[in-house]
Formats: structure tokens, sequence, C-alpha cells
């Protein structure tokens, strides 16, 4: 049973032509975040929403934008892709850390490895 | 700058033995550590956790600790199985919902 769902699971894009990456769960989650991890580096979080609060990190490129429309959906953006932002792209979502538990962990989708050409 | 270290980007144990992972970290404020594991083609998946009010927490073959101190902590695997050859991510929380992960170490368990 898919929890967390990333689409596509590839994506090839032309370099400035703008591109969405979709992410969905069933889990009833309220924070959802997005992530960028480039070959042999560590996923970076790029932002997240807590509900419909938006939380951008501070180094996160203007380029990158998000939309949440509804708890289950969350959408990241390139405005204008370059050749620096072909990478892996990981959704996850979690429950409000800060309401502790026994397992405040985040779940991940598939990710969606996008290629800029 | 990398708040969260794996210095080691892989590794690999005779089946039956013990798996260690490292992880280091520069901040602190860090509150909860967590360890994930990665398959080809899949995302991360949670494995076990510590608070950083602990030094220990231990899941079946899983144990982490946590040296605050040293701001250290490793995941232990015991014993060590095929099926656990992978990718380990070590992260680490801020309050607030950030959360910062290492750069993976490979594990590889050989049979």
């Amino acid at each position: 049973d898919a929890m967390v769902i990333q689409n596509p699971r590839y994506q090839v894009t032309q370099f400035g032509k703008p591109v969405t990456l979709s992410c969905s769960q069933t889990l009833n989650h309220n924070v959802m975040y997005w992530y960028q991890q480039k070959s042999s580096q560590a996923p970076k979080l790029l932002f997240h929403y807590y509900d419909k609060d938006f939380n951008n990190e501070a180094d996160t490129p203007d380029n990158f934008q998000s939309r949440r429309p509804n708890t289950s959906f969350c959408f990241l953006d390139i405005r204008s892709p370059g050749l620096g932002d072909a990478a892996m792209y990981l959704c996850a979502t979690s429950r409000d850390t800060l309401a502790g538990g026994s397992r405040d962990t985040q779940y991940f989708g598939p990710g969606t490895r996008l290629t800029v050409l | 700058d990398q708040q969260v270290k794996q210095n080691s980007p892989s590794l690999s144990v005779q089946e039956g033995r013990i798996s260690i992972l490292n992880c280091d970290y520069t901040n602190s404020m860090f509150d909860y550590f967590l360890w994930y594991k990665k398959y080809p083609a899949e995302g991360p998946t949670f494995l076990i956790s510590i608070s950083s009010i602990k030094d220990k927490n231990e899941d079946g073959r899983f144990t982490v600790f946590l040296n605050k101190s040293a701001k250290h902590l490793s995941l232990h695997i015991v014993p060590s199985q095929p099926g656990d050859s992978a990718v380990y991510f070590c992260a680490a929380r801020l309050t607030g919902n950030q959360f910062y992960f290492g750069t993976g170490t490979s594990l590889t368990v050989i049979p």
C-alpha cells in the first residue's frame, strides 16, 4: 500500500522550461517536505509545509516554489531549471514532530529523478 | 556547511558479524537523531531513532548509541544479514520540523 506517492518517477525537461513534480500521501500527515539529493550528496531540505504554513529554507533558490492545495497533495515547481538542478527530488511526510510521540519520523516517497537537457 | 557527516562512504561486513556505522554532527541544538535505510530505486525508510536525552536505543538487531559530548552517534547491526545491504543515512532534527541528513554509508553484507 503506497503511502507517499511521487509522480512522475523520471522527468526530463529542457533548460529553462518550467517543470512541476507532484507528491501525494495517504497518511493524513500534516507536515510535507521536499528534499533535493544530488549524486553522492546528502538529501537537502528545500522547504516544508506545516498544514498550509510554508517554511522555506534560507538557502533554497527562488527558482524553487511549492504549492500545497490540500492535506494530501504537494507540488514542487521549478520555474527555470538549470543544469545544476538535475537531481533526485524526494517528498516526505510526518506528523507534527513537535507533538511528540515515540516515532517522530518521516515517510519518504520513492523520489523523482529530474534530468535537465 | 554540512552539519551531519558520515565519513565512511562504504562498509563491507561478513554475514553474522557486527556492522558499525558512524555519524558525526556539529549542531548541539539537534534534539532527535534518526537512521534511515535506502534500497536502490526506493525512498529512505525509517530504521531507528534516539532522543538527545538518551544514550542508547535498541530495536531487535539494531542499536543506536549517542555520545553527546563527542557529537557522535553510531548504528550497530548484530548479526548482519545480506538483506541489510543498503545505503544508511543518519539524520538529525532541529525543532521546527527541520531535518539534516548525512551523505550516507553503503553497507554490503557478504554471505
